[in-house]
């Protein structure tokens, strides 16, 4: 079945722990992103890559870090997560091509940092 | 970058009664795509519709696209108590950093 997984699907964690939330895709999708929802602000894109080893930021990338070392997975990276970083995230891929094509998203991981 | 923003934010109907949701959104796009997402979980993808387009259909669906305009609405014709979600619009202009809108959420009471 073709999907999009994220883990873990909910964490609780405290300020300035590291963590890090795994994305993988079996669609053979060149490009995958991240976003986080926030109630009123609806989703805004952290990071996107457009194949291995190529990232970059999206509209919020502060507080964030991506690697893209395969093309299946793209793990998001908090550093040192604050309060203010307490979202739902979700993980999205797509085929490439000239222009922006259809999204497949992850479940979700709905993140709470105390 | 641009932003889509829904209209209404929240739309409340009868089983059978059709759903309008419009969008609009500020700079020039590539295209224009609808999601839905169902409480909590992650979107799926209703429909694409390109700048060059005028009007898309897919099933119950009917998209259409105003580009002099800078809007799109979303048609669900005959709607059942499944198509209770949340709907959003996003729009993208060539920088592969899509604006989702606010959403739209639709409430069809059986």
């Amino acid at each position: 079945e073709a999907q999009v997984t994220q883990n873990p699907r909910y964490l609780i964690t405290v300020t300035g722990k590291k963590l890090t939330v795994t994305c993988s895709q079996n669609m053979n999708h060149e490009y995958m992103s991240w976003y986080r929802q926030d109630p009123g602000l609806g989703l805004r894109q952290i990071y996107y890559s457009m194949n291995v080893e190529v990232t970059d930021k999206g509209d919020v990338p502060e507080g964030y870090k991506v690697s893209r070392k395969e093309k299946r997975n793209f793990p998001l990276i908090l550093e040192s997560p604050s309060p203010n970083q307490t979202s739902l995230y979700f993980c999205a891929s797509s085929c490439s091509g000239d222009t922006w094509n259809e999204q497949f998203f992850g479940p979700g991981t709905r993140l709470t940092v105390l | 970058s641009q932003q889509g923003e829904e209209d209404p934010q929240a739309l409340s109907i009868q089983e059978g009664e059709n759903a309008t949701m419009n969008c609009s959104y500020k700079t020039s796009i590539n295209n224009l795509q609808w999601y839905r997402q169902n409480s909590g979980r992650g979107l799926v993808h209703l429909i694409l519709i390109r700048s060059n387009e005028r009007e898309k259909h897919s099933g119950r669906l009917r998209v259409t696209l105003d580009t002099s305009k800078k809007s799109s609405s979303l048609l669900i014709t005959a709607s059942r108590a499944a198509d209770t979600a949340s709907y959003f619009c996003a729009t993208e202009g060539g920088s592969y950093i899509p604006t989702f809108g606010r959403g739209t959420s639709l409430i069809v009471h059986p």
